[in-house]
């Protein structure tokens, strides 16, 4: 099944402790996004990628890493988290041929910082 | 982008047809629009997209009025699990940069039984 899946699911951390999230899509897609969202304020991206290797920011990069060794991954770092990063997070991807222009998401990352 | 305009609400009983409409009257000759709906905390899902002719697929329909600046989306026989914030976007086959996905307040659909 064509999808794009995220993990953890769920995850309640403290300030300051390193964490990742995964994102996977087995598609094909050469574009992936991360994007957050929250209450009043819709989709906001963070990071995204056209290809392997080459990431660029969004409109709220900071306190966000990404890297892109991987056609299929594009995980999510936060090196030290703060509680205003805490937010559902969603990881997309797209294809870029074909004339199709469409975003997949994964499922959505809750995370809190406390 | 163009900006498009969506009702706030609507209503629909179970096994009807739910026509969502959307106003894009900026919209110019190289931009599609796109349909997305968002489940109660659950990814966006892409629903359709066309840019002047008729639309369908297995999910729903999407009719674009002749000077392209209103459309209606259609679940022709909509279900509980239908129930959901649908958005309309107006965008042209952006081929480098973001792209990011930019959605409006969307219209929130409550199919009921």
């Amino acid at each position: 099944e064509a999808q794009v899946t995220q993990n953890p699911r769920y995850l309640i951390t403290v300030t300051g402790k390193k964490l990742t999230v995964t994102c996977s899509q087995n598609m094909n897609h050469e574009y992936m996004s991360w994007y957050r969202q929250d209450p009043g304020l819709g989709l906001r991206q963070i990071y995204y990628s056209m290809n392997v290797e080459v990431t660029d920011k969004g409109d709220v990069p900071e306190g966000y890493k990404v890297s892109r060794k991987e056609k299929r991954n594009f995980p999510l770092i936060l090196e030290s988290p703060s509680p205003n990063q805490t937010s559902l997070y969603f990881c997309a991807s797209r294809p870029t041929g074909g004339g199709r222009r469409e975003q997949y998401f994964g499922p959505g990352t809750r995370l809190t910082v406390t | 982008d163009a900006k498009t305009t969506q009702p706030t609400s609507m209503d629909c009983a179970e096994g009807r047809a739910a026509n969502l409409p959307c106003n894009h009257s900026t919209i110019s000759g190289n931009e599609y629009v796109y349909w997305y709906r968002q489940i109660h905390s659950q990814g966006p899902q892409y629903i359709i997209h066309g840019l002047k002719n008729n639309e369908t697929n297995e999910m729903a329909s999407l009719i674009i009025t002749e000077d392209r600046k209103s459309s209606t989306l259609i679940l022709p026989h909509a279900t509980l699990r239908d129930t959901a914030v649908y958005y309309c976007i107006v965008r042209g086959l952006l081929i480098q940069g973001a792209q990011k996905l930019v959605f409006g307040q969307g219209t929130r659909l409550t199919i009921n039984p």
